[in-house]
């Protein structure tokens, strides 16, 4: 199984602040990673795929990079509704592994 | 708009079994690889099992293997986690998501159904 490894598992920014969470992966995995953003109480909802292409109706504030075991996604301006727990993922092969998470709080 | 409604959870005793289903709307059912992701409170999420668009093909997380079967019913839309000699580790809130093509994640989720296993 391909392990996935988030850092920091959390993180307080203020809103304004520019924000980076990485994910490393056990083996190469080219450019099959997500991330998913989910909220207190709800399901996640998928921000970034193939590492580095925003899913429709996600704000350009989000932006994704990296390729083969090093990945990360960036914010460039935290806004208030983006404080939450962020997943990477995963879709190189089976089982689908997630992340850990990084919780992302108001500073 | 693409909708996707988890059910049958519930309180279960260990060893019992549950089925779940996910009922699929807003778009082409058949074409589309469903998942299920399992998130235990306050923990992370993981994933439990897909299923191809015909049915044949099927994968699981080791933990599962062997007590979950992941089913499909085309002509109704909807989508199925049979779950036997549960456990208290299965506590966790059952989501199914649409496989996007190509291996571009899960998109999107349903709202979740809770599976509590307690005696």
């Amino acid at each position: 199984d391909i392990q996935m490894t988030q850092s920091p598992s959390s993180l307080s920014a203020s809103v304004g602040d520019r924000v980076t969470i990485t994910c490393r992966t056990s083996q190469s995995i080219n450019s099959y990673l997500n991330w998913y953003q989910q909220k207190s109480g709800k399901a996640p909802k998928l921000l970034i795929y193939a590492a580095s292409t925003l899913q429709s109706g996600v704000p350009s504030r989000f932006s994704g990079s990296g390729s083969g075991t090093d990945f990360t996604l960036t914010i460039s301006s935290l806004q208030p509704e983006d404080f939450a727990t962020y997943y990477c993922q995963q879709s190189y092969s089976t089982p689908r592994t997630f992340g850990q998470g990084t919780k992302v709080e108001i500073k | 708009e693409v909708h996707l409604v988890e059910s049958g959870g519930g309180l279960v005793q260990p060893g019992g079994s549950l089925r779940l289903s996910c009922a699929a709307s807003g778009f082409t059912f058949t074409n589309y690889w469903m998942h299920w992701v399992r998130q235990a409170p306050g923990k992370g999420l993981v994933w439990v099992s897909r299923i191809n668009s015909d049915g044949n093909n099927t994968n699981y997380a080791d933990s599962v293997k062997g007590r979950f079967n992941i089913s499909r019913d085309n002509v109704k839309s909807t989508l199925y986690l049979q779950m036997n000699s549960l456990r208290p580790e299965d506590t966790a809130v059952y989501y199914c998501a649409r496989g996007q093509p190509r291996q571009q994640g899960l998109d999107p989720w349903g709202q979740g159904t809770l599976v509590t296993v307690s005696s």
